[in-house]
């Protein structure tokens, strides 16, 4: 059963506008929080993380949002540009020492 | 230059052909971990290892075996490989397995006919 969710497999954005990517997830035991980015034919590789104490951790264009109450986050560019094309992966922890991935969404930022 | 090798990147094999995907990190990391990749199930984790001689079960176990006689490497072993086992497979590194950012190596496309 997947614990971590990603409805939505693919977006597309206009270059310059914002993108957010959701996941949800179904463990309230999950504390942690990481969104990865992965590129064809490359292993993923980290972008953001946010603790289950903080409600919003940015970096740059990157923002992710923690509604524990909804077991939802949401990862936010912007603006967004060509380069950020990729498939994004959110992943989260907890008791385990191991990281639960959701299911991906591709993102296509159009020129 | 920090990072994690794989080997090979692409492997053909059959049923039954025993087979062993190897995995090298140079940052002293002690946690490591093996993780595929299949379309519309997103990562999902094989086996991990806390240290040296130390590995767990992660949500896809069977049909896989790793050992870890050195903390730098983390072989994944398919003693029989069959056709459902065709996968993108992630070995990746870490301090930290819950908080620290995992370091990923390039991938090693399998197929199993």
């Amino acid at each position: 059963d997947q614990q971590v969710k990603q409805n939505s497999p693919s977006l597309s954005v206009q270059e310059g506008r914002i993108s957010i990517l959701n996941c949800d997830y179904t463990n309230s035991m999950f504390d942690y929080f990481l969104w990865y980015k992965k590129y064809p034919a490359e292993g993923p590789t980290f972008l953001i993380s946010i603790s289950s104490i903080k409600d919003k951790n940015e970096d740059g264009r990157f923002t992710v949002f923690l509604n524990k109450s909804a077991k939802h986050l949401s990862l936010h560019i912007v603006p967004s540009q060509p380069g950020d094309s990729a498939v994004y992966f959110c992943a989260a922890s907890g008791w385990a020492n191991n990281l639960f991935f959701g299911t991906g969404t591709r993102l296509t930022v159009i020129p | 230059e920090a990072q994690v090798t794989q080997n090979p990147r692409y492997l053909i094999t059959v049923t039954g052909k025993k087979l062993t995907v190897t995995c090298s990190q140079n940052m002293n990391h002690e946690y490591m971990s093996w993780y595929r990749q299949d379309p519309g199930l997103g990562l999902r984790q094989i086996y991990y290892s806390m240290n040296v001689e130390v590995t767990d079960k992660g949500d896809v176990p069977e049909g896989y075996k790793v050992s870890r006689k050195e903390k730098r490497n983390f072989p994944l072993i398919l003693e029989s490989p069959s056709p459902n086992q065709t996968s993108l497979y992630f070995c990746a590194s870490s301090l930290d397995p819950r908080t620290d950012t995992q370091y990923f190596g390039p991938g090693t496309r399998l197929t199993v006919l």
